[in-house]
């Protein structure tokens, strides 16, 4: 069993929609959970960073942890076909800087 | 901004080449990263190094070495490359005081 788990979709909704991705994840001493968005043929880059259990918004993104269930959830709200690309999940514990990913779910905003 | 380059973006070698990946980061940043990155299975941690000099191995080592002689620069070897080790490359730098890691572009490395 892989310690993160995500699912790797593709996932497809129109302009406006409410993209909903999630992951799970073995290691209760994560502490720190992040998302990655990655656009075809580029680099991750971090788009939400949050500290253990709660919810943390940046514009029409959120970003959900829940340490009790080992589940944590990105909402991207009125989403634009530039929200477009794979979105990775990563996870760490404290003290340690490498990072555990899940697989990346791959989503596309129909215009 | 934080700048991660990458000394190609698409490769091709052949069976049995040595292959050198090169990585430089523009912030002064300690730890530096190497991945690979293959549909379905996400990144996977080859190498990473806290310090000049100093390497340790991550989830996937086998056939890979690493050299990092000055801060700003982080090498990945193939010793012997092979149709296996196909994949995205990818090169991650974060200081000391938090663990964001920044990403270079990535290589595409193709071994036939």
């Amino acid at each position: 069993q892989k310690e993160v788990e995500q699912d790797p979709g593709p996932l497809s909704v129109p302009e406006g929609a409410i993209v909903s991705l999630n992951c799970t994840y073995s290691n209760s001493a994560f502490q720190y959970f992040m998302w990655y968005r990655q656009y075809s043929r580029k680099g991750p880059e971090l788009l939400m960073y949050t500290y253990s259990s709660g919810n943390k918004e940046d514009g029409r993104f959120t970003a959900q942890v829940d340490k009790s269930s080992k589940y944590i959830s990105l909402f991207i709200r009125d989403s634009q076909p530039s929200d477009s690309a794979t979105y990775l999940c990563a996870m760490s514990r404290s003290n340690d800087y490498k990072l555990s990913f899940g697989a990346g779910t791959t989503v596309t905003v129909r215009a | 901004d934080v700048k991660v380059t990458q000394s190609s973006r698409y490769l091709v070698k052949r069976t049995g080449e040595k292959v050198f990946l090169e990585c430089v980061q523009d912030m002064d940043h300690e730890n530096m990263f190497w991945y690979r990155q293959d549909p379905g299975l996400g990144l996977r941690l080859i190498y990473f190094s806290y310090d000049v000099k100093m390497k340790e191995k991550g989830d996937i080592p086998e056939g890979y070495s690493v050299s990092r002689e000055k801060k700003e620069r982080f090498s990945l070897i193939l010793e012997s490359a092979s149709t296996n080790q196909t994949s995205m490359y990818l090169c991650a730098s974060n200081p000391v005081r938090n663990n964001e890691q920044f990403f270079g572009p990535g290589t595409r490395l193709t071994v036939l």
